[in-house]
């Protein structure tokens, strides 16, 4: 079965660092790009960034540029999305996704003091 | 970077009404684009790529059209299952960006 399995809920203070995850089996990972979405509460779907696996080929939306970093370890399978120093306004739900409708379950990102 | 607009943002329609959602691109796309549904609480779910191409598993009463800058996803008879909110998503070069959704439920 085609999957894509994301790491569990994170609370976190701003200011600290977080990587989440997304890690795919049942399918070549290095052959699919894969897609990192926002969804903040009560609000619509962002698309933040892709990356080809295969080669680690990174696009960014203008939004998110800088703000956030997407990476790749063919060897295990497993995207990243990653923060430097994480605000409150990153409260949200992340989830990872192929273009052909394989998603993550979602992983709940919340910031607060 | 192109733009989605959709519309309506929100409608409201009896059990077996058709309901039609427009989804417009700042510049052409051929028929670059999928359409999602998403439940409350729940994971997307893809109805529709390639403008109107059927995701293996979804209704029949579901169906898109469009090319170019306009798209429409069309619900042939509306269901109570099918109360959620409505995605478009270009796709055809990165940023491939979502509408903003329109919400659908039932009168």
């Amino acid at each position: 079965e085609v999957q894509l399995v994301q790491s569990g809920a994170e609370v976190k203070q701003p200011g600290e660092s977080l990587k989440i995850s997304c890690k795919g089996s049942g399918y070549s990972f290095t052959t699919y790009w894969i897609a990192w979405v926002r969804q903040m509460p009560g609000k619509g779907l962002e698309w933040m960034g892709i990356i080809y696996p295969g080669d680690s080929d990174t696009r960014y939306s203008p939004s998110f540029q800088g703000q956030v970093t997407i990476s790749a370890d063919k060897s295990i399978s497993t995207v990243y999305l990653q923060w430097i120093s994480l605000k409150a306004s990153d409260t949200a739900m992340y989830y990872c996704a192929r273009r052909d409708g394989v998603w993550g379950q979602g992983t709940k990102v919340t910031v607060s003091s | 970077d192109i733009q989605m607009t959709q519309s309506p943002s929100s409608l409201s329609a009896s059990v077996g009404d058709r309901v039609t959602i427009t989804c417009r691109a700042s510049q052409g796309i051929s028929n670059s684009l999928a359409w999602y549904q998403q439940k409350p609480g729940r994971v997307p779910k893809l109805l529709i790529y390639a403008a109107s191409t059927l995701q293996s598993g979804v209704p029949s009463r579901f169906s898109g059209s469009g090319s170019g800058t306009d798209f429409t996803l069309t619900i042939s008879s509306l269901q109570p299952e099918d109360v959620a909110t409505y995605y478009c998503q270009k796709y055809n070069s990165a940023p491939w960006t979502f509408g903003q959704g329109t919400k659908v439920e039932i009168k």
